[in-house]
């Protein structure tokens, strides 16, 4: 349990659908991401948040779209996504976005685009 | 950043000490060296980071050579929980985010029996 929660932990999907990944964390940190982490790939950052501010985003095509209403919360709302985004999305939080922190990663959500 | 080389898998018996290497030739005076892991279908986990004396908590080890170049994670008494992929990440404290740890491919551990 890293106090990071992520729902669904699996998620099977059309290229025509709308669906959204959730995570919470419970840690009292300031900073939120999103990586996705492709089959024999290392993670790859896809937004950092900090404060509810976006302040990174990693050349992500639009069809993924983050949302950050608090600090406890990160929303990675999908739209018409094609099969290669399927991944595994990972969601991690830190104290802040200072360089030494630790990042708690969550379980992440199994992705499958059909 | 610094550039990490480890090896691409290792095994371990269970019971006994995995001692997992890692290079880094270039790094420099204000960086630091980090230890996650990544079980099979989870997210990476934080072990452990050090700058250059040794360290040690509940989960590991961690010892740096003195001139820096060069570490090593050892987990004392390896379980069969312990399979999983450990990177080692160089990372200096006053440059960029949180966010640009850079995983690499690590080296993924086997714990057997």
């Amino acid at each position: 349990e890293t106090g990071v929660t992520q729902t669904p932990r699996h998620l099977v999907m059309g290229m025509t659908n709308k669906k959204s990944l959730k995570c919470e964390q419970h840690l009292g940190h300031n900073a939120m991401y999103w990586y996705k982490q492709s089959a024999k790939k290392p993670l790859e950052l896809m937004f950092v948040y900090s404060l509810e501010e976006r302040v990174e985003n990693n050349s992500v095509p639009s069809r993924f779209s983050p949302e950050c209403p608090n600090s406890s919360h990160l929303f990675l709302h999908l739209h018409t996504l094609q099969p290669e985004d399927s991944a595994l999305y990972l969601c991690a939080s830190s104290q802040d976005v200072q360089p030494h922190r630790e990042l708690f990663f969550g379980e992440g959500s199994r992705l499958t685009v059909l | 950043d610094a550039k990490t080389t480890q090896p691409t898998s290792m095994d371990c018996a269970e019971g006994r000490a995995a001692n997992l290497p890692c290079n880094h030739s270039t790094i420099s005076g204000n960086e630091y060296v980090y230890w996650y892991r990544q079980i099979h279908s989870q997210g990476p986990q934080y072990i452990i980071h050090g700058l250059k004396n040794n360290e040690t908590n509940e989960m590991a080890s961690l010892n740096i050579t003195e001139d820096r170049k060069s570490s090593t994670l050892i987990l004392p008494h390896a379980t069969l929980r312990d399979t999983a992929v450990y990177y080692c990440i160089v990372r200096g404290i006053n440059t960029g985010t949180a966010s640009k740890l850079t995983f690499g491919t690590g080296t993924r551990l086997q714990v057997t029996l």
